[in-house]
């Protein structure tokens, strides 16, 4: 069965720095999809960014950005120039590429930004 | 458009009574999943519907808990014989089509306390 682990309940960064937020995965697959959502305190689920595991190139979407590392099952978030709206649960997640979007989920972490 | 619609967001039950969670997906959505958050976890995929149709209960427990999309009107997540191990945050997503890409949309949740 595929599990995602997030080693880092809790992290915290100054406004306008930068932090990366750690996952890590174990599928069997060769093909599949990993996504970071963001939960903020209303705690309506929004998607952030998306990588598909056949791309080589790491996703960007404007001050988020992924480092994948498919051997090491690594897939890690960046936030640039961090703003105390990203403030939020962060959930990496899995899904097997063609199948249902039926995500694994990893515990979250806890992203607390300081003015 | 408005976004995925979860009701009530908050439910409280004494144990042995039956809670109902209701989901009406995004415009043109078909397709429903609902999840559930327990304290401090990730979200856990519980079932996977289509108009009339349960395509993946899997995650479903297999006592006290079922659910039905209609053909009209919302999705229902039905708890029979509530205990206080269900209390947790149930999440509703939706999607247009099976893409295999992942992408949900979600509502704001429903938290049931059970008492």
């Amino acid at each position: 069965a595929q599990t995602v682990t997030q080693s880092q309940p809790e992290m915290s960064v100054q406004e306008a720095e930068t932090v990366t937020l750690s996952c890590t995965y174990d599928t069997s697959e060769s093909d599949y999809y990993l996504f970071w959502y963001k939960q903020p305190p209303s705690r309506q689920m929004i998607l952030v960014i998306r990588q598909e595991a056949y791309k080589q190139q790491n996703a960007t979407e404007n001050r988020f950005s992924v480092n994948f590392q498919k051997a090491a099952k690594s897939f890690s978030l960046k936030i640039s120039d961090s703003q105390l709206g990203d403030a939020a649960m962060y959930f990496c997640a899995y899904s097997t590429q063609g199948g249902s979007e039926k995500l694994v989920f990893g515990k979250g972490t806890k992203l607390t930004v300081n003015p | 458009n408005a976004g995925v619609m979860q009701n009530p967001r908050h439910l409280v039950r004494r144990r042995g009574q039956e809670a109902r969670l209701r989901c009406s997906p995004m415009k043109g959505h078909s397709h429903v999943y609902w999840y559930r958050q327990l304290p401090e976890e990730g979200l856990k995929f519980m079932v996977y519907l289509q108009k009339e149709n349960i395509i993946d209960e899997s995650g479903m427990p297999k006592e006290r808990f079922s659910a039905e999309f209609p053909k009209e009107g919302p999705s229902i997540l039905r708890i029979q014989q509530v205990v206080r191990g269900d209390s947790a945050a149930y999440f509703c997503a939706s999607s247009p089509w099976r893409t295999g890409e992942g992408e949900l949309f979600f509502g704001e949740g429903s938290r049931l306390t059970v008492l």
